[in-house]
C-alpha cells in the first residue's frame, strides 16, 4: 500500500537559508507524489507534483523536489528561505484508487 | 476560475447535534473528494465521488456519516448525531475527471467543526 513519512514535525530556518522538508515513501507500484502547502487560514495549495519523466521537479515560489527511487524519497527544498514561506507542509503520494495519503505534516518556522 | 469552496468555515456543536458541511468544486470537475484531520494527525480519506456516484467510501468512519452529491454538482456531508471525536477541519477536493490535471486534487479552505 501507498504511504508517505515526513520526518520532522517542525523545521526552523534563518530568512535566507537552506529549506529541507524530507518525505519518504513506501509504493508497491510507481508512486505519484506531491507536495502541498497551507498557509495559515487557508486550504492546501499544490506546489509541485512528480508523475513521470524528470526526476527534479520544480513548483511554485522557488520550491523543487527531487524523486530518488534508491532512496524512496521525495525531499522538498528551497535555497534561500523567505519569511512568506512559513506554513504547514504535507507531502502525499495518490493511492490506488485515486485518493491521497498525507504524511503528518511539517510546520516551518522562519526566523528573521 | 473560482476555487473550490466549503461553507461554513467554522462551525460548533454540541454532542448529539446534526451538522452539515457543504463543498463546492471547480466548475466541470467531475471528481470530488472528502478529507479530514483531526488534531494533530494526517489528513484522512474520507470518500470519492465520481459525478454523483461514489467511487469510494472506505474511508468514511462510521454509519454517523452521510455524503450526498445529488446531480453531480455540490456535495454535502453531514454527521448525526456528532461525537467529541468528529472534531476537526473537513477539506473538500476536486478534480478533473480527463486530462492532464486530473492528476492534482484542488483543496477548499476546509471547515473547522468542533464538538463540545
Amino acid at each position: 500500500a501507498q504511504s508517505v513519512t515526513q520526518l520532522g514535525s517542525h523545521v526552523s530556518v534563518s530568512e535566507g537559508a537552506l529549506v529541507l522538508l524530507r518525505c519518504n515513501y513506501s509504493s508497491s507500484v510507481p508512486p505519484y507524489l506531491f507536495w502541498y502547502v497551507q498557509y495559515p487560514n487557508q486550504g492546501l495549495q499544490l506546489l509541485l507534483k512528480y508523475t513521470t519523466g524528470a526526476t527534479l521537479v520544480k513548483g511554485i515560489n522557488g520550491f523543487e523536489a527531487e524523486f530518488k527511487k534508491s532512496e524512496t524519497s521525495f525531499h522538498l527544498t528551497k535555497p534561500s528561505a523567505h519569511m512568506s514561506d512559513a506554513a504547514e507542509y504535507f507531502c502525499a503520494v495518490r493511492g490506488p484508487r485515486d485518493d491521497m495519503r498525507f504524511g503528518a505534516g511539517t510546520r516551518l518556522t522562519v526566523k528573521p | 476560475e473560482a476555487g473550490v469552496t466549503q461553507f461554513p468555515s467554522h462551525s460548533v456543536i454540541e454532542k448529539g447535534q446534526t451538522v452539515t458541511l457543504r463543498c463546492d468544486p471547480i466548475s466541470g470537475h467531475d471528481n470530488l473528494y472528502w478529507y479530514r484531520r483531526v488534531m494533530g494527525k494526517e489528513i484522512k480519506f474520507l470518500l470519492h465521488f465520481v459525478k454523483e456516484s461514489k467511487q469510494d467510501e472506505s474511508g468514511m468512519p462510521n454509519n454517523r456519516f452521510l455524503a450526498e452529491r445529488t446531480g453531480g454538482t455540490y456535495s454535502t456531508l453531514k454527521v448525526q448525531p456528532a461525537e467529541l471525536e468528529d472534531s476537526g477541519v473537513y477539506f473538500c477536493a476536486s478534480s478533473p475527471y480527463l486530462g492532464r490535471d486530473r492528476d492534482e486534487q484542488y483543496f477548499g479552505p476546509g471547515t473547522r467543526l468542533t464538538v463540545t
